[in-house]
């Protein structure tokens, strides 16, 4: 198994800009994350799913879309870049939200917005 | 709502010393703990969780955690520090209901001196 893929592994955005953060898992996880990392901060929610068609917002939605239309699939897209969402973004998936069950994480994707 | 606290963001130790890395948390509920290991440009990896049973809880590498209710904590140790072990490490809690959500310390950060 690959476990959880991400591409690319970096990005470098002009403000104003959008793209796609592709997350793949190959679990059959149910559950899946996009959280963003930034110094001193620690892992804040964006969105997540509990199965294809589902989805939901966390702690920092804003500037963010997702969509699920497969159970492998989770990509992550910036409608507008915007310099404050320089940072690392791991997607991450499980068999349920919450609970016991571990979350297995992607190797993450570095962005940079100028 | 539920939230961890690490205190300081860096701990270094030598060598063959002892580790300890704080974490207290906040629950209404019951909680389930975790803590993950995160190495130089890798996503995050699971050291260890407490769900229910013992307190005391063996990981991988050799770390373990006690779970203590009285003291809302969960500190993770390791009797003898390794070069290898060098990681930013967080600190995460879920509670016990259908869907929740894991929330994340802000992370510290481990250095092992020669």
């Amino acid at each position: 198994n690959a476990g959880v893929t991400q591409t690319p592994k970096f990005q470098v955005l002009k403000t104003g800009q959008s793209m796609t953060l592709q997350c793949a898992q190959d679990m059959n996880h149910e559950y899946m994350s996009w959280y963003r990392q930034d110094p001193g901060m620690g892992l804040r929610l964006i969105h997540y799913s509990v199965g294809a068609g589902i989805t939901d917002q966390g702690e920092v939605p804003n500037g963010y879309n997702v969509s699920r239309s497969t159970t492998e699939d989770f990509p992550l897209r910036l409608l507008s870049a915007a310099p404050s969402q320089t940072s690392v973004y791991f997607c991450a998936s499980s068999y349920v939200q919450g609970a016991s069950y571990e979350q297995y994480f992607g190797p993450g994707t570095r962005l940079t917005v100028t | 709502a539920q939230s961890v606290t690490q205190l300081g963001s860096h701990v270094s130790v030598s060598e063959g010393a002892l580790v300890l890395l704080r974490c207290n948390y906040s629950s209404s509920v019951p909680p389930y703990l975790f803590w993950y290991v995160q190495y130089p440009n890798q996503g995050l990896q699971l050291l260890l969780k407490y769900t229910t049973g013992a307190t005391l809880v063996k990981g991988i590498n050799g770390f373990e955690a006690e779970f203590k209710k009285s003291e809302t904590s969960f500190h993770l140790t390791k009797p003898s520090a390794h070069m290898s072990d060098a990681a930013e490490y967080f600190c995460a809690v879920s509670d016990r209901r259908a869907n929740s959500k894991l929330t994340f310390g802000k992370g510290i950060t481990l250095s092992v001196r020669p």
